[in-house]
């Protein structure tokens, strides 16, 4: 069945690093990506996300990139800070919405 | 935020006993879902439904039901409920299914474990 691989479970980056998050979807149909920030005991929350016909998508110090070749898209944080740590989820929808399993993202101080 | 209520927040529960979660929304979206959240495996879809007394199954299903009388209400009922079942539950709606850019939103959560 389709499946989306979250490659990462945890990453840890120094503050003012970048901070990369790749996930690999199986379903050929899918055609929108979205990214979740989900903070301790709060809801997933939209952050990001990107259509199949754009290669990229930037909003302030967060982007998305798309390959469709490959099947991955990726999240990329720079300049991060102490506050851009939680678990981040992606997302590929084709018929269905497939969550990957989260990266958890240390900034370290 | 969207309009999400979920309710009750928190419960504690005997294994055996059933359990109903209620989503409340105030989007008037058609779409609405029922996730479960464990370490390890992200959000998985339990049941969704994309109009009134129209549901279907997800990957996770085993256990549970769900039943929505208006557009507004989301029910998911776990008949008797087992220590499997403890778990994070989100309610999430959308506007619209299969649509490229539908986006899912996420209600607060509710946080069930079964003793």
């Amino acid at each position: 069945g389709e499946n989306v691989e979250q490659h990462l479970s945890t990453l840890s980056v120094q503050e003012g690093d970048s901070a990369v998050i790749k996930c690999t979807y199986s379903d050929s149909a899918s055609n929108y990506f979205p990214w979740y920030k989900q903070e301790l005991g709060k809801r997933p929350q939209l952050i990001i996300d990107i259509r199949s016909n754009v290669g990229e998508k930037k909003d302030q110090r967060i982007a998305v990139t798309l390959n469709k070749t490959a099947k991955h898209f990726s999240l990329h944080i720079t300049e991060t800070q102490p506050e851009d740590s939680a678990v981040y989820f992606c997302a590929a929808r084709g018929f269905k919405t497939i969550f990957g399993a989260g990266t958890r993202l240390f900034v370290k101080a | 935020d969207a309009g999400i209520t979920q309710s009750p927040r928190h419960k504690v529960t005997e294994t055996g006993t059933p359990v109903t979660l209620r989503c409340h929304q105030t989007e008037n979206h058609r779409y609405m879902y029922w996730y479960r959240q464990d370490p390890g495996h992200g959000l998985r879809l339990i049941h969704y439904s994309y109009g009134v007394k129209d549901t279907d199954k997800g990957e996770v299903s085993d256990g549970y039901s769900v039943s929505r009388s208006k557009t507004e209400d989301f029910l998911l009922t776990l008949e008797s409920a087992t220590s499997s079942q403890t778990s994070v539950y989100f309610c999430a709606i959308s506007e619209s299914g299969r649509s490229s850019g539908n986006t899912i939103y996420f209600g607060e959560g509710s946080w069930l474990t079964v003793v």
